[in-house]
């Protein structure tokens, strides 16, 4: 079963700095990778995608690259916030038993903290 | 609005009690799927829908049932809850095609005691 491995699990950021959250598949069935923003009490909510033939993708300070020999891709938050403090998690898409259609499947999660 | 919606937002219940956990989507996605969030262990799916009257088990699927038999609505059913069932539940749905993420609900913090 599709795996997805997130790191780190934890960050703490000074305001104003870079944060960097990685993620590693085994297999996906194409290339769509999205990345949800957790608040506490809240669901998860679709915070930027990138999709297949783009090696980075880019909204505002958030910026996805992706890396499809290594199989990883990564999340970049410049000039992080303390508004940006939540909980983030990428996802891989996953045939769904061949039929053509497709479920994601979830890292871990990586607590952000952005500290002022 | 575009939405998922879950009831209760909060259940407090005894061992044992057979409880239901709404969810309804207006969105007419196909797809739908239910997920508990525990701390350290992150988003781990229950059950799945990718139709009505099409579910299927997702990871952790012990203790629970569901049944989809209208396209807007997947509950969630614990028939005889246990203290470890004690957690943080979300519903999500997705449109059909690839390149759709999934919409969350916002959330059904559950205690079993």
């Amino acid at each position: 079963q599709q795996q997805v491995k997130q790191s780190p699990q934890s960050l703490i950021v000074q305001k104003g700095g870079i944060s960097i959250i990685n993620c590693a598949y085994e297999n996906t069935a194409f290339d769509y990778f999205p990345w949800y923003q957790q608040f506490p009490g809240k669901g998860p909510a679709l915070l930027i995608a990138i999709r297949p033939d783009v090696s980075e993708k880019k909204e505002g300070r958030f910026t996805i690259s992706f890396n499809k020999s290594a199989k990883q891709f990564s999340l970049h938050i410049m000039d992080s916030q303390p508004g940006d403090s939540a909980t983030y998690f990428c996802a891989a898409p996953t045939l769904y038993k061949g039929a053509g259609s497709y479920q994601l499947t979830f890292g871990k999660g990586t607590k952000l903290s952005v500290i002022p | 609005e575009a939405q998922v919606t879950q009831n209760p937002r909060y259940l407090i219940t005894v061992t044992g009690k057979k409880l239901t956990v709404t969810c309804s989507q207006n969105m007419n996605h196909e797809y739908m799927s239910w997920y508990r969030q525990d701390p350290g262990l992150g988003l781990r799916q229950i059950y799945y829908s990718m139709n009505v009257e099409v579910t299927d088990k997702g990871d952790v699927p012990e203790g629970y049932k569901v049944s989809r038999k209208e396209k807007r609505n997947f509950p969630l059913i614990l028939e005889s809850p246990s203290p470890n069932q004690t957690s943080l539940y979300f519903c999500a749905s997705r449109q059909t095609g690839t390149f759709h993420g999934y919409t969350f609900g916002s959330g059904t913090r559950l205690t079993v005691v």
